[in-house]
């Protein structure tokens, strides 16, 4: 059972644009959530994260919405640029002494953003 | 650099071999994770470390799998006899404190079992 799911593997936006990626997530346990940027030969990079307190996060041309009572959470990239093109993982965790901060992760959407 | 530095970054093996894989995290960071990613996939935790303790083992981590943070800076991934199911981009991350959720990633090591 995949707790966390990215059901759109890949998105193509015009540079510019608006690039919306969602992320579902069915453990009610996570309440904290976070966007990784992963590109070719690299480790993911903490993008964006956002609170189970919070619906809305922004930082610069990033901005996260968090959908407690769908268990959805999603990515907006305003204006989309050619360096965003990159794989975006969503992750998900639980508040727990033994959990500890660690993350489960979705199967990621490849954003393509076109000159 | 003070990233997390994985190595190698590349393992080819033939199955049946052992192989060590090495992680330096951030020097202040106390906690430590392993995960492991398959293509088209996300990473998957494998295991963590709070210092040098390992605190928690995720059920894909078999009997064949070991990790050790000895002194609670570096960490080593081990995998005994290894099967051509366990070829896969193995990452470390790290990051700093009890609730820190944010974790930053080494560049990984990419093993080929053949």
């Amino acid at each position: 059972d995949q707790q966390v799911k990215q059901n759109s593997p890949s998105l193509s936006v015009q540079e510019g644009r608006i690039s919306i990626l969602n992320c579902d997530y069915t453990n009610s346990m996570f309440d904290y959530f976070l966007w990784y940027k992963k590109y070719p030969a690299e480790g993911p990079t903490f993008l964006i994260s956002i609170s189970s307190i919070k619906d809305k996060n922004e930082d610069g041309r990033f901005t996260v919405f968090l959908n407690k009572s769908a268990k959805h959470l999603s990515l907006h990239i305003v204006p989309s640029q050619p360096g965003d093109s990159a794989v975006y993982f969503c992750a998900a965790s639980a508040r727990s002494d033994t959990n500890a901060g660690k993350s489960t992760f979705g199967d990621g959407t490849t954003l393509t953003v076109k000159p | 650099d003070t990233g997390v530095s994985q190595d190698p970054r590349h393992k080819i093996t033939k199955r049946g071999q052992n192989v060590t894989f090495r992680c330096d995290p951030i020097s202040e960071h106390n906690r430590l994770y392993w995960y492991r990613q398959t293509l088209g996939q996300g990473p998957e935790f494998l295991t963590y470390f709070q210092n040098e303790a390992q605190l928690e083992k995720s059920r894909l981590l078999s009997d064949r799998f070991s990790a050790e943070r000895p002194k609670g800076s570096f960490s080593t991934l081990e995998i005994q006899r290894t099967e051509q199911g366990d070829s896969a981009m193995y990452l470390c991350a790290s990051s700093l404190g009890t609730y820190s959720y944010e974790q930053y990633f080494g560049p990984g090591t990419r093993l080929t079992v053949t």
